[in-house]
């Protein structure tokens, strides 16, 4: 079975500029997540979706960031304008539901991004 | 809010040697979930093990194995005859279901396997 899919891998920007991430998680999977991975931390959440609802985006910097998951399956991250502490890694993952039974997140490769 | 603390920055291990990673986690939940992770330098995260608090037995996959005392709120991870593909970034996360089952991660452990 195919992983979760990212695209790009890299990306730099000049600050200001705006900036979009694609993921294509596991078919089949529910739930999606997005996670932000500054360098010497852990992932931490951005946003969840269930299907092509918001289930948690508390953590999300709206003033800045968006999300969308169109149709339940294909999710963009888009960031404007960004920010120099923008820079890190963002992973997304996908889980079958949001049921206990079926927690477990796979991970996508991630898109490091660096803001000059 | 729940949070997890690993204190080990970074780890070496000489290959087929035994190592223990360490973490703690602070909750309020009776029912949760723990895991570790691997993130190798390719960053795609990868589940080496995971725990259900509900179960006294620690859980074992392979060469991995876990050290789970909930009383301390300790959870830490044993591998045994390291590998040179062992060397990654160690994260320990927390889940409570009926939170979205958002991830709550630790800062993480290098862990570095030397010939």
């Amino acid at each position: 079975e195919a992983g979760v899919a990212q695209s790009p891998r890299y990306k730099i920007i000049e600050k200001r500029q705006s900036v979009a991430f694609w993921c294509n998680p596991i078919s089949g999977h529910a739930t999606l997540y997005w996670y932000q991975q500054i360098l010497g931390q852990g992932p931490k959440l951005l946003i969840q979706f269930q299907n092509n609802g918001v289930v948690d985006d508390s953590q999300l910097p709206k003033d800045r960031f968006s999300a969308e998951r169109l149709k339940g399956v294909d999710s963009t991250l888009k960031i404007q304008p960004a920010k120099l502490e923008d820079s890190a890694v963002y992973l997304c993952a996908s889980s079958l539901e949001i049921s206990p039974s079926s927690y477990e997140q796979y991970f996508g490769p991630g898109t490091r991004l660096t803001v000059t | 809010a729940q949070t997890v603390t690993q204190s080990q920055p970074e780890m070496s291990v000489q290959e087929a040697e035994t190592v223990t990673l360490s973490c703690t986690y602070d909750t309020s939940e009776n029912n949760y979930y723990l895991f570790w992770y691997k993130q190798p330098p390719s960053r795609q995260m990868i589940l080496v093990i995971r725990q259900e608090a509900y179960k006294q037995q620690n859980a074992t996959e392979n060469r991995f194995s876990v050290n789970f005392q909930k009383a301390a709120k300790s959870f830490s991870l044993k591998i045994s005859d390291s590998q040179l593909g062992d060397t990654a970034m160690y994260f320990c996360a927390f889940m409570a279901p009926g939170g979205g089952n958002k991830l709550t991660f630790g800062t993480g452990t290098q862990l570095k396997v030397e010939l």
